[in-house]
């Protein structure tokens, strides 16, 4: 059971810069979200779902794009980038047991 | 709107010493706060959680309380080991979406 797969792992962007960070849980969970993280921030909201067609904003949106076309996935575009948006983003499904992240993606944007 | 707040930002403690780190929440609905540890590199999992109807759960070293009155919860970990430190972050679930304390960095010192 793998959970919640995130790739890439590393990614270094050009401001301007375009690139879609990929999401996949086996789990069958409705709900998925993206977060950011920075440090002394926490884990911030950008856009979450409830099922597949169905997107909403979270707590920091500007600059992302999300869809989900099947339960199983649910892509984060960065249409483009900004430094603003050097972060770490961690994917997570939600279920009985509470939240399951993946193991986050690393995004620098120079 | 949805707030949580956690302290402290840091602890340092010894070995076999007890560490306490504390959340407050704003908004008096929400009925589940678990709390995820996140260790270097990796996606918060999962460590322990309490819902409203209860004001105490322990697991071997790890107990959370919650006084709904004053909307404060608390983790408690005992018998501290090096394998302990990490960042902690509680998180108050509001329905759909969790919000997430900015995390309390520890470390358990030998």
């Amino acid at each position: 059971n793998a959970g919640v797969t995130q790739t890439p792992k590393f990614q270094v962007l050009k401001t301007g810069q375009s690139m879609t960070l990929q999401c996949a849980q086996d789990m069958n969970h409705e709900y998925m979200s993206w977060y950011r993280q920075d440090p002394g921030m926490g884990l911030r909201l950008i856009h979450y779902s409830v099922g597949a067609g169905i997107t909403d904003q979270g707590e920091v949106p500007n600059g992302y794009n999300v869809s989900r076309s099947t339960t199983e996935d649910f892509p984060l575009r960065l249409l483009s980038a900004a430094p603003s948006q050097t972060s770490v983003y961690f994917c997570a499904s939600k279920g009985i047991g509470g939240y399951t992240f993946g193991s986050g993606t690393r995004l620098t944007v120079v | 709107g949805e707030n949580v707040e956690q302290h402290p930002s840091t602890l340092s403690v010894q070995e076999g010493d007890s560490a306490v780190i504390k959340c407050t929440y704003s908004d008096s609905a929400s009925n589940y706060f678990p709390w995820y540890k996140q260790e270097l590199g990796k996606g918060p999992q999962l460590i322990i959680d309490i819902r409203s109807n209860v004001g105490e759960k322990k697991d071997q070293r790890i107990a959370v309380t919650l006084n709904k009155t004053a909307k404060h919860f608390s983790l408690h970990i005992t018998e501290t080991q090096p394998e302990d430190s990490a960042v902690y972050f509680c998180a108050a679930d509001y329905g759909q979406n969790f919000v997430f304390g900015p995390g309390t960095r520890l470390s358990v010192l030998p």
